[in-house]
């Protein structure tokens, strides 16, 4: 079974600090993705990565960064949290153009 | 801007109804898929479609390439189907954009 996994279900953090949010991946997929989730809006890509070391923003990338050193692991990192990225952070790979694997997200509340 | 829009947002069925969830699309697309999140839950994908009709269970999805439609069917609707239903398009490359759900509740 594909597998997708994430670090945490939910955290609470303090405004102005840095967060990490870390996802693995178990089937060797080249493309992973960052998204996140609010009532009304849908999902949003934040990042995505097509390779190693390889990243590209997506439509809502300010205030993100995101880091891929090994082919399985993708870290999305606020470099300063703001209550306006209190929200659900879901992580997904996937193959060229094939289904999309999602982790079971992280609730993130900043206060 | 919104390139993909899903119908009803909303839906409350009584267990056995057969139930239809539409999205509609204004870009050209290479595939469609749909998706399931319970509450709480993760995403899981239920169908990729790039043209006519598939089936699994109770479930079937079929899209009109030329409409740019797509519908997704439930038939004898059960409350285990309770869940946010999400359609997502693929355009060129390997970009997903997503319609903002139908939340279906089924009532025994």
């Amino acid at each position: 079974d594909v597998k997708v996994t994430q670090s945490s279900r939910y955290l609470v953090k303090r405004t102005g600090e840095k967060v990490f949010l870390e996802c693995v991946q178990d089937m060797d997929h080249e493309n992973m993705f960052w998204y996140r989730q609010d009532p009304g809006l849908g999902l949003r890509l934040i990042y995505f990565s097509y390779d190693v070391k390889m990243k590209e923003k997506g439509d809502i990338p300010e205030g993100y960064s995101v880091s891929r050193e090994k082919k399985e692991r993708f870290s999305l990192i606020l470099e300063s949290a703001s209550t306006n990225q209190t929200s659900m952070y879901l992580c997904a790979s996937n193959i060229l153009k094939g289904e999309q694997f999602f982790g079971p997200g992280t609730r993130l509340t900043v206060l | 801007k919104n390139e993909v829009e899903q119908s009803p947002q909303n839906l409350t069925a009584q267990e056995g109804e057969f139930i239809t969830i539409n999205c509609s699309y204004s870009v050209g697309i290479s595939a469609l898929h749909w998706l399931q999140q319970h509450p709480g839950g993760g995403i899981v994908s239920l169908f990729m479609l790039s043209s006519g009709k598939k089936k699994h269970g109770r479930l079937i999805a079929t899209i009109n390439i030329q409409e740019k439609h797509s519908s997704l069917h439930i038939t004898a609707s059960h409350p285990r189907d309770s869940a946010v239903y999400i359609c997502a398009v693929v355009l060129t490359g390997n970009q997903f954009y997503f319609g903002t759900g139908t939340s279906l509740t089924v009532i025994p």
